[in-house]
């Protein structure tokens, strides 16, 4: 199974500024996830995003707020920009094993916005 | 797209018991997996399940795909089993893993 660390493991922000979580893999992937899982909720995808195009945004999430990078096929980064208290979540990252097709998650980042 | 419903949505339980978690998904599916998120949010694989039956120590789970619907077991329940019960699904032609709302478990000592 994939190990997947994330940075950082929490952050308390201010709002009106931009906060930039990495995720790193051990092993090539095509595909890297990003959820979010606001207070008591489930989880919900935020994009997929795969190695040389554009991140792919599910329904309410658009790139201006949520901008991903994908620049090699271990490691991503998500920016969560202009945050508000609404944006106070755990963000987690996560890939696909090529093999099993099972999905493995990150850590997460816990950030809350003040 | 694809539903996923899971039942109860909270169950307490004492130290010892057994408990059995449900989820329905609403149409075909490629991949189901089962989660358990620990108290300090991580996320923790219990099965890769889209069909049948499989076993792990004190937890088993059962995917019937023709009536689309997975069961969780655990059995002999213990303190460290606390924590939220996600299922989560890949729908027929999709890539994304959809989740249901959880089962948020408490074993009591």
């Amino acid at each position: 199974s994939a190990v997947i660390s994330q940075k950082p493991s929490r952050d308390i922000c201010q709002r009106g500024t931009s906060l930039t979580i990495q995720c790193q893999v051990d092993s090539q992937v095509t595909m890297m996830f990003w959820y979010r899982q606001q207070p008591g909720q489930s989880l919900t995808l935020i994009a997929t995003a795969n190695q040389g195009s554009e991140a792919t945004y599910e329904s309410g999430f658009v790139i201006d707020k949520f901008p991903i990078s994908r620049p090699n096929l271990t490691f991503s980064t998500l920016t969560v920009s202009n945050m508000s208290p609404e944006d106070s979540s755990i963000y987690l990252c996560s890939v696909e094993d090529r093999i099993s097709y099972e999905q493995y998650f990150g850590p997460g980042t816990r950030l809350t916005v003040t | 797209g694809i539903q996923v419903e899971q039942s109860p949505p909270d169950l307490i339980l004492q130290e010892g018991a057994n408990s059995t978690l449900r989820c329905n998904f609403s149409d075909s599916v490629n991949n189901l997996q089962w989660f358990h998120q620990n108290p300090w949010g991580q996320l923790i694989n219990l099965f890769y399940i889209p069909s049948g039956t499989k076993q792990n120590g004190r937890l088993s789970a059962t995917t019937v795909a023709t009536e689309r619907y997975s069961l969780l077991y655990i059995s002999s329940s213990q303190t460290t089993d606390s924590g939220v019960y996600f299922c989560a699904v890949v729908g027929r032609g999709a890539q994304k893993l959809v989740f249901g709302q959880g089962t948020r478990l408490t074993i009591n000592p």
